[in-house]
């Protein structure tokens, strides 16, 4: 399989819990993104890797957010101590040139 | 700041007739405007990109024109078909800066 695989595809959590998503990239791709989609919206920005490292965050993503990239391959995002309003669809996107190649995205409902 | 938008939420049209969808930015210079297609419950999908230094990109049915004057692009669909609905994205970046996003357009062709 050559693209872009999320996991979990859905996931039910009570407020207050943590949660972490996992997005596993296109292998030659060295850049990787995070983004959040929310209903009647485009995909916000979150956070980006170039490689390992951590390269841009937005200013959506909170304290409670955050987002590593071991070794320059899968990526995770965790959400800690989640509220109703971290309910979306968190999108993982890569890239190698210009054209973003996306994941079909975990859909986090918090209760 | 950066402002994108799509200048309809929904667009519906009768089979056959060529769709047009808007995209205007504010505040930005892109080198880069990129068109996706994105359905229900998935990520977007990749259609087409065009350069700051073109005008005009066309691949089979779709069509997109790039205006930086008027800081606008157009996307057109001919010959539109029921599996043309969907909802539309425009983003624009520079380099490998990330893809900021509209709103988006859902299209809906009437058989």
């Amino acid at each position: 399989d050559t693209g872009v695989s999320q996991n979990p595809r859905h996931k039910i959590t009570k407020r207050g819990q943590n949660v972490t998503f996992r997005c596993d990239p296109i292998s030659e791709h060295n850049r990787l993104y995070w983004y959040r989609q929310t209903l009647g919206q485009g995909p916000e920005f979150l956070t980006y890797f170039q490689n390992e490292a951590q390269l841009e965050k937005s200013r959506l993503l909170s304290d409670r957010f955050s987002a590593e990239r071991p070794k320059g391959s899968f990526s995770t995002l965790e959400i800690q101590r989640t509220e109703q309003g971290d309910s979306a669809m968190y999108l993982c996107a890569s890239r190698e040139g210009a054209e973003a190649f996306f994941g079909q995205g975990t859909r986090l409902t918090v209760v | 700041s950066q402002k994108i938008e799509q200048n309809s939420e929904a667009l519906n049209i009768q089979e056959g007739k060529t769709a047009t969808l808007t995209c205007n930015y504010t505040n930005y210079s892109p080198a880069y405007l990129q068109w996706y297609r994105q359905d229900p419950g998935r990520g977007p999908v990749f259609l087409l990109l065009i350069r700051e230094n073109e005008k005009e990109k066309r691949k089979e049915r779709l069509k997109v024109t790039f205006d930086t004057t008027l800081k606008q692009s157009l996307f057109h669909i001919t010959a539109s078909q029921p599996a043309d609905s969907a909802t539309y994205l425009c983003a624009l970046h520079s380099g490998n800066t990330p893809l900021v996003f509209g709103k988006g357009t859902r299209l809906s062709v009437i058989a």
